[in-house]
């Protein structure tokens, strides 16, 4: 989506090593900000969420920051495993509300083993 | 509690023929919505309901009707297909914020 840029398309990790992918957004209105990830085949799935009044949310080995003056927030995944290979996608609502949710194009992450 | 259900999980159309995708939720969510995804594209919103009754456009509208006329179903339609549209179609519904996302559908459109 045009109003969500997500860096990089790709990533290749070695396994235990840290991955970070990044968000930028347009709406400085926008307050919500999920990541979902998407295994080969299957749905998508939410992973972690942060709300604009806080900068920073951990679950286990994942975290996303959020940096609203910047406008942009990223996921970190740290010590990656082999089932943290997937489609990581990121999202905020399009200008003018936030009943039209955009995606960004997704980054293909890979960890090897 | 079924979440998302997405039928068929598979289709093949002939240009120009017609079809509905259906896609039903047990959790009671007011705000459904439909994505396409197509590859180096992420996903890519067609249409959206805020609840029974109504319905709005995405950003890639065109070529596809929506109608909500319960909570729990929100099926799409595609009035006259075309190569353009093979893609796998995800219906979403959400309560607060974050998605639950449907099997998804794979239509090829030849």
């Amino acid at each position: 989506g045009e109003n969500v840029e997500q860096h990089p398309s790709t990533l290749s990790v070695q396994e235990g090593d840290s991955a970070v992918i990044k968000c930028t957004y347009s709406d400085s209105a926008s307050n919500y900000f999920p990541w979902y990830k998407q295994e080969l085949g299957k749905r998508p799935q939410l992973i972690i969420d942060i709300r604009s009044n806080v900068g920073e949310k951990k679950d286990q080995r994942i975290a996303v920051t959020l940096n609203k003056t910047a406008k942009h927030f990223s996921l970190h995944i740290t010590e990656t495993q082999p089932e943290d290979s997937a489609v990581y996608f990121c999202a905020a609502p399009l200008s003018g509300g936030y009943q039209k949710v955009t995606f960004g194009i997704g980054t293909k992450l890979q960890v090897i083993p | 509690n079924a979440g998302v259900t997405q039928t068929p999980k598979f289709q093949v159309l002939k240009t120009g023929q017609s079809m509905t995708l259906q896609c039903a939720q047990d959790m009671n969510h007011e705000y459904m919505s439909w994505y396409r995804q197509d590859p180096g594209m992420g996903l890519r919103l067609i249409h959206y309901s805020v609840g029974a009754g109504i319905t709005d456009q995405g950003e890639v509208p065109n070529g596809y009707n929506v109608s909500r006329s319960t909570t729990e179903d929100f099926p799409l339609r595609l009035l006259s297909a075309a190569p353009s549209q093979t893609s796998v179609y995800f219906c979403a519904s959400r309560s607060g914020d974050g998605y639950t996302f449907g099997s998804g559908t794979r239509l090829t459109v030849v």
